[in-house]
């Protein structure tokens, strides 16, 4: 079946280690979504991307950075993380269009030691 | 953004319906109202979509106020694995900065 894969599913890094998350589609979608997920919170918009346009939000932390390479791939970078973004990532992917539809990845669960 | 407002936890029994309301007073004429849920360590699956019309699908049933100010998702029969988090959300009009941003949700606790 087509699908979002996210991998690894659990990623421990260090304290300012510098870490990446990967998101594949085969949905051929032209666009692409990070999402923050802290415990017991509900996700939160971290970017997208429009085909290649990068839209970031305004209170994302300059310490997170994305990458699309092309149309099936699509990474997180945190540069140097902190205790406080141990979370989990999801990524999700939707067509254009006045209504779309997300297709979520099951995610990546990031441990910060 | 427009907001939602949900309650945040209701309970059900297995094989009843379960009806979760939604409020979003300031819904603008082009949003779209949105579900999904949320499944235990999972990402958030989508549930249904409407504009003005109830909707019906495989999954759930989706009833709008006729103001559009409030909105009420049916599961007419809830089961086990309808136990999650279900979010409502107000999606913008089209084009390149088109987002969804989740709200609390609804953690909906079935009782077998």
């Amino acid at each position: 079946d087509a699908m979002v894969i996210q991998n690894p599913r659990y990623q421990v890094t260090q304290f300012g280690k510098p870490v990446t998350l990967s998101c594949s589609q085969t949905l051929n979608h032209n666009v692409m979504y990070w999402y923050q997920q802290k415990s017991s919170q509900a996700p939160k918009l971290l970017f997208h991307y429009y085909d290649k346009d990068f839209n970031n939000e305004a209170d994302t932390p300059d310490n997170f950075q994305s990458r699309r390479p092309n149309t099936s791939f699509c990474f997180l970078d945190i540069r140097s993380p902190g205790l406080g973004d141990a979370a989990m990532y999801l990524c999700a992917t939707s067509r254009t269009g006045l209504m779309r539809k997300l297709f979520f990845g099951s995610g990546t669960q990031l441990s910060v030691l | 953004d427009a907001k939602t407002t949900q309650p945040n936890s209701m309970e059900s029994n297995e094989e009843e319906p379960v009806h979760l309301p939604c409020n979003h007073s300031t819904i603008s004429g082009t949003d779209y109202i949105h579900w999904y849920r949320q499944l235990p360590s999972q990402g958030p699956e989508y549930v249904i979509h409407g504009l003005t019309s109830n909707v019906n699908n495989r999954m759930a049933s989706l009833a709008i106020a006729e103001d559009r100010k409030s909105s009420t998702l049916i599961l007419h029969r809830a089961t086990l694995r309808d136990a999650a988090v279900y979010y409502c959300i107000l999606g913008n009009s089209g084009g390149s900065n088109y987002k969804l941003t989740f709200g609390k949700g609804t953690l909906l606790t079935v009782n077998p």
